[in-house]
């Protein structure tokens, strides 16, 4: 079964700063890879998503990953943080079981934002 | 826009108690699913349906049980609850198409305390 990696389970920037949350998957054919996030006291809701279109993905404000197969990795970046932006954020990549498709999510990484 | 409505957001139970979770879409979705989301370990999913009357154990069924009698109704079962229930319970639902690159809409989660 595949899945993926978070690097990193907190990750604190200032008001402003770079945005880069690590992703990882473990796969031998290209996967369809999901960046999901979560606000304080609410469901999950998409970021972005690669299916194997372009490579470099571009999701809600203005958050966008790259999927590299060299690294296996589709990791999140957005250019400047905005203390909108903390919350907790998931990569998932999908899993088949016969015709019918799952996702597996990594643990989590809380973002922080310091004004 | 999808509306996926979860029957309680919060819910405190005794042990041994039976509990059900209930979760309702609005799009006519063919799939849904349950998750528990703990600290540290991201989701985990329970089970999911991808049909009326159809369903399949995720990664850990145990202790639970799914009901699904209508389309937009998917109903967990806590048979016999645990204090290593307590836990967040996310439900998701996705429209069946497009197979392994959907997007999952989520409801705003139920949070059990099983005392």
């Amino acid at each position: 079964a595949q899945s993926v990696t978070q690097l990193g389970s907190h990750v604190s920037v200032s008001e402003g700063a770079l945005v880069l949350l690590r992703c990882n998957y473990s796969s031998s054919v290209p996967p369809y890879l999901f960046w999901y996030v979560q606000y304080p006291n609410q469901g999950l809701q998409l970021l972005l998503k690669y299916t194997s279109a372009a490579t470099l993905v571009k999701g809600i404000n203005d958050f966008e990953a790259e999927f590299k197969k060299s690294e296996t990795s589709f990791h999140l970046t957005k250019p400047s943080a905005h203390m909108s932006d903390a919350a907790e954020y998931f990569c998932a990549v999908t899993n088949s079981g016969g015709s019918n498709y799952k996702l597996t999510f990594g643990k989590g990484t809380l973002l922080t934002v310091n004004p | 826009d999808v509306k996926v409505t979860q029957s309680s957001r919060y819910l405190v139970k005794r042990t041994g108690e039976k509990v059900f979770l209930e979760c309702v879409q609005d799009m006519d979705h063919e799939n849904m699913f349950w998750y528990r989301q703990d600290p540290g370990l991201g989701l985990r999913l329970i089970y999911f349906s991808y049909d009326v009357k159809m369903k399949e154990k995720g990664d850990i069924p145990e202790g639970y049980s799914v009901s699904r009698e209508k389309k937009e109704r998917f109903s967990l079962i806590l048979e016999s609850a645990s204090t290593n229930q307590t836990s967040m319970y996310l439900c998701a639902s996705s429209l069946g198409e497009t197979r392994g690159q959907e997007t999952q809409y989520f409801g705003p989660g139920t949070r059990l305390l099983v005392l």
